[in-house]
């Protein structure tokens, strides 16, 4: 049973770009949640989806975006990159309250 | 606004000796409790959960943790650790009417001598 996967592993942006960033599920999990993770700081919550829509968001400008596939699968979106965006950005997935990870996307914005 | 502190960012322990991570959260309604752990070069795991019932939970590995809701507190131990408890372990908080959001401390690094 495959758990949750993230990808790609690292990507590397400049000032302004957009980004894409996915997520797999794991197996029989219908919600997804994005947090990310600052050097040397806890998770900071995204957003969570499900049945393909936002259902609960953090304290993040409008700039980062989401979408559910019918699959449960899951991409974040950032536009307009920062520098300040470069992070660890973690997918997790659940059934019900407990939340499971991915290995998360390593993003460095130059 | 909702926190989480964890009081010690840096732990160094020799083998065999007892450890206890503090966790302390703001939020005066009903919670969900967790514990994670990083080990080197891997994602984060689940190591114990607290809902409801007995405020003493055991987790994986022979940790444990306890929740008084007094204290706002759910600190984590183990009587004694080993060369490999060697991780970054979070307390996260789950606000009951938060849907799932997990609030997060900023972890600490727990580095246990041979």
């Amino acid at each position: 049973d495959a758990g949750v996967t993230q990808s790609p592993t690292h990507l590397i942006k400049t000032r302004g770009q957009q980004v894409t960033l996915r997520c797999s599920p794991k197996s029989g999990h219908d919600t997804v949640s994005w947090y990310q993770q600052a050097l040397g700081q806890g998770p900071q919550f995204i957003f969570q989806y499900y049945e393909e829509e936002e259902r609960q968001r953090g304290n993040f400008p409008d700039r980062f975006s989401g979408h559910q596939f019918p699959n449960y699968s899951s991409e974040l979106n950032v536009n307009a990159l920062l520098l300040g965006d470069s992070a660890l950005y973690l997918c997790a997935s659940s059934l019900g309250t407990v939340q499971y990870f991915g290995p998360g996307t390593r993003l460095t914005v130059t | 606004a909702q926190s989480v502190s964890q009081h010690n960012h840096h732990v160094i322990l020799s083998e065999a000796a007892s450890l206890e991570l503090g966790c302390n959260y703001s939020y005066g309604g009903t919670v969900n409790l967790f514990w994670y752990v990083q080990y080197p070069g891997q994602h984060l795991q689940l190591l114990l959960k607290y809902f409801s019932g007995d405020p003493l939970v055991k987790g994986i590995k022979g940790f444990e943790a306890e929740f008084i809701k007094s204290k706002f507190s759910f600190n984590l131990r183990k009587p004694s650790v080993q060369w490999s408890d060697t991780a970054e372990y979070f307390c996260a908080v789950n606000p009951a009417d938060s849907n799932y959001q997990l609030i997060w401390g900023a972890g600490t690094k727990l580095i246990i001598k041979p």
